[in-house]
């Protein structure tokens, strides 16, 4: 989605290392989330933010962290306690919270481990 | 717990053929249903919601979508594929905590020339 901005497109990361995936909207949304994604596995959720300075842990949480200083923007940390990193990360938003609210989805960041 | 299963994991149709992806959740109350497409190294993108109300639901490329309330199912179809409806299809319920979105594993769909 022209909306949102992911990047890098492609990371790596060395043993022991903290890398942090980034993800802008100029969408003006309320709401923003990150997801993991492993072949055949589905999306799974790791944290999302519903405004500016909170933000809440999903069912994979452990070993990444998230800031939500500004509504633009969301980065996700993969810290050196999640031995298993490699996967696609999308970020998506929504305009609000809500359930019945479609999510808009970034182009997504592939993370691989050297 | 809420969840979504997508029993096809990979489904091959010629060009020209119809389609049906299959869905089934499990969810208490009345379900928000989406199907979203991923095309390879790519974002999701919407196909079509459900909230309520008529049960068959049109969405973009000629997409529809019928839910089934006593079978707890929300299967996609199309009654034409083009070749470029080849990626993969996730089903998803907005069923977790704050309304957060439940996916499916997803099918993948090849199509044959």
């Amino acid at each position: 989605d022209g909306g949102i901005t992911q990047s890098p497109k492609y990371l790596f990361r060395k043993e022991g290392q903290n890398v942090t995936l980034s993800c802008e909207q100029n969408l003006n949304h309320d709401a923003m989330y990150w997801y993991r994604q492993d072949p055949g596995q589905g999306l799974r959720l790791i944290y999302y933010s519903q405004i500016v300075n909170d933000f809440q842990k999903g069912d994979i949480a452990e070993g990444y962290s998230v800031s939500r200083e500004k509504k633009e923007s969301f980065p996700l940390t993969v810290t050196s306690a999640q031995k298993n990193p490699t996967a696609f990360y999308l970020c998506a938003t929504r305009d609000r919270p809500n359930p019945h609210e479609k999510l808009f989805f970034g182009s997504g960041t592939q993370l691989s481990v050297l | 717990a809420q969840s979504v299963t997508q029993p096809d994991i990979h489904i091959t149709v010629s060009e020209g053929a119809s389609l049906e992806l299959r869905c089934n959740y499990s969810y208490g109350a009345t379900p928000y249903l989406f199907w979203y497409v991923q095309s390879p190294g790519q974002g999701l993108q919407l196909l079509l919601k459900y909230f309520s109300g008529d049960t068959l639901v049109q969405g973009i490329k000629g997409f529809e979508a019928e839910f089934k309330r006593s079978q707890s199912s929300f299967n996609l179809r199309k009654p034409s594929v083009h070749w470029s409806d080849a990626a993969e299809y996730f089903c998803a319920v907005a069923g977790g905590s704050q309304g957060n979105l439940i996916f499916g594993k997803g099918t993948k769909l090849s199509v044959k020339p």
